[in-house]
């Protein structure tokens, strides 16, 4: 079965600060699929980006950076001169060839002006 | 794209009364959608795997004469909750599923706004 641990519950940062959420996932498959969603208060989940297991290419968008690294079985993510829009809580996710999401427990965020 | 609806976002009913929910993708057809329940800062908890023209699949522990789903369409699905009680109050959330090619070809969930039930 896979498992996937945010050991992160809360982090609160100054507006400009950088702010990395981490992500370890467990499986056991070869061919797996790692996904970050963004829930803001609203309520609704806000896909940011998907990564398969054999794609160990970091990635940037914006202020948005994702590091992959199947060594550690790690897949952190690093917001850039936060602002108060990123206060949210972010979920790492896993799925395998089921497609059905394994979630991690989610890291609360705290942007503060 | 990929913009999914949920329907109502916020129910608030009578103890032993049931609830419908409805998801829609408007701009995709999605193969499969999900069911999920959220508790207050808890993540999201699978209830069960919807695919269009057959019958639901449900999570271990779902009880599914209590959260009866039918997904009639491509693009609909509903979650009824039967004779709701106050510990079925909760955060709804479903998802549909699409499929993406490009550097990551899987299926991608995206999710509904959600809705929040209340059961009095």
């Amino acid at each position: 079965a896979q498992k996937v641990t945010q050991a992160q519950t809360e982090i609160s940062v100054v507006e400009k600060e950088d702010v990395t959420l981490d992500c370890v996932y467990e499986t056991r498959d070869t061919t797996y699929y790692l996904f970050w969603y963004k829930q803001p208060p609203s309520g609704e989940l806000v896909f940011l980006i998907r990564r398969n297991s054999f794609d160990e290419q970091n990635e940037i968008s914006g202020r948005y950076s994702w590091n992959f690294q199947k060594s550690t079985s790690s897949f952190n993510f690093t917001i850039t001169a936060s602002q108060v829009v990123d206060s949210a809580v972010y979920f790492c996710a896993l799925t395998l060839n089921d497609y059905k999401l394994s979630f991690g427990a989610g890291t609360t965020v705290t942007v503060r002006a | 794209g990929a913009v999914v609806s949920q329907h109502p976002s916020r129910v608030i009913c009578k103890s032993g009364t049931s609830v419908k929910i409805e998801c829609r993708s408007l701009d995709f057809q999605a193969t499969t959608m999900f069911w999920y329940r959220q508790f207050p800062k808890q993540s999201l908890m699978l209830m069960a795997t919807s695919n269009e023209g057959s019958k639901a699949t449900y999570e271990q522990g779902v009880e599914k004469d209590k959260f009866l789903i039918n997904h009639a369409s491509l693009t609909l699905s509903t979650l009824t909750v039967t004779s709701a009680h106050p510990e079925d109050s909760s955060f709804y959330i479903c998802s549909a599923s699409r499929h993406e090619g490009g550097r990551t070809s899987t299926d991608t969930q995206y999710f509904g706004p959600g809705t929040r039930l209340t059961v009095l």
